[in-house]
């Protein structure tokens, strides 16, 4: 059982670039979400999924696509880097546990530099 | 606007010693409070929950305390070691689900010895 994993473990990009950041968990999670982590600040949400084939903005979507289309894999897209999308990147899986919360794990996150 | 703060925003002790994070939020419905702890180049990992009804809970040598009233939590953290350097970040959910999630920017500790 491997969890939440992410590769790569960083990454440099030039303005205007494109990539993709990956995402896997093995823990058959429906739930599926990708943060964004800039110092001095709180994680922020981009993109999550509540199953295979649903997805939905966070709080700071623009920039950035997903999909889902297994339970397991939940790619994040960047579709033409900026500078400002340097930052450190964390996919996170969760379950709704039985006293009426949830429980939710992270992935070792991916630093991204965009020059 | 629904807000989570943490104070103070960095901290050093030396091992051994007891210290205690706070946490004040503005998040309304409030449905849960999370406390994380993220060691340097790691995703964060779950120390406690506690629900609206509970205000307090221990993990080891990690105790939370939750003041639903006061809107304030706080993270003790009894007899630190040196693996205790890390982030330690509260959470706060207004749904059971976590749609509706407030992360603080977390507090830096560091132990030394």
């Amino acid at each position: 059982n491997a969890g939440v994993t992410q590769t790569p473990k960083f990454q440099v990009l030039k303005t205007g670039q494109s990539m993709t950041l990956q995402c896997a968990q093995d823990m058959n999670h429906e739930y599926m979400s990708w943060y964004r982590q800039d110092p001095g600040m709180g994680l922020r949400l981009i993109h999550y999924s509540v199953g295979a084939g649903i997805t939905d903005q966070g709080e700071v979507p623009n920039g950035y696509n997903v999909s889902r289309s297994t339970t397991e894999d939940f790619p994040l897209r960047l579709l033409s880097a900026a500078p400002s999308q340097t930052s450190v990147y964390f996919c996170a899986s969760r379950f709704l546990s039985g006293q009426g919360s949830y429980e939710q794990y992270f992935g070792p996150g991916t630093r991204l530099t965009v020059t | 606007k629904n807000q989570v703060e943490q104070s103070p925003q960095s901290l050093i002790i030396l091992e051994g010693k007891n210290c205690t994070l706070q946490c004040n939020y503005t998040v309304s419905p409030f449905s849960n409070l999370r406390w994380y702890k993220q060691d340097t180049g790691r995703g964060p990992v779950s120390l406690t929950i506690m629900t609206f009804s509970e205000n307090t809970k221990s993990n080891g040598r990690y105790t939370a305390t939750l003041d639903a009233d006061t809107k304030q939590s706080s993270l003790h953290i009894t007899a630190s070691q040196l693996s205790d350097s890390a982030s330690y970040i509260c959470v706060v959910s207004g749904d059971t689900g976590g749609f509706k999630t407030i992360f603080g920017a977390g507090t830096r500790l560091f132990v030394k010895a």
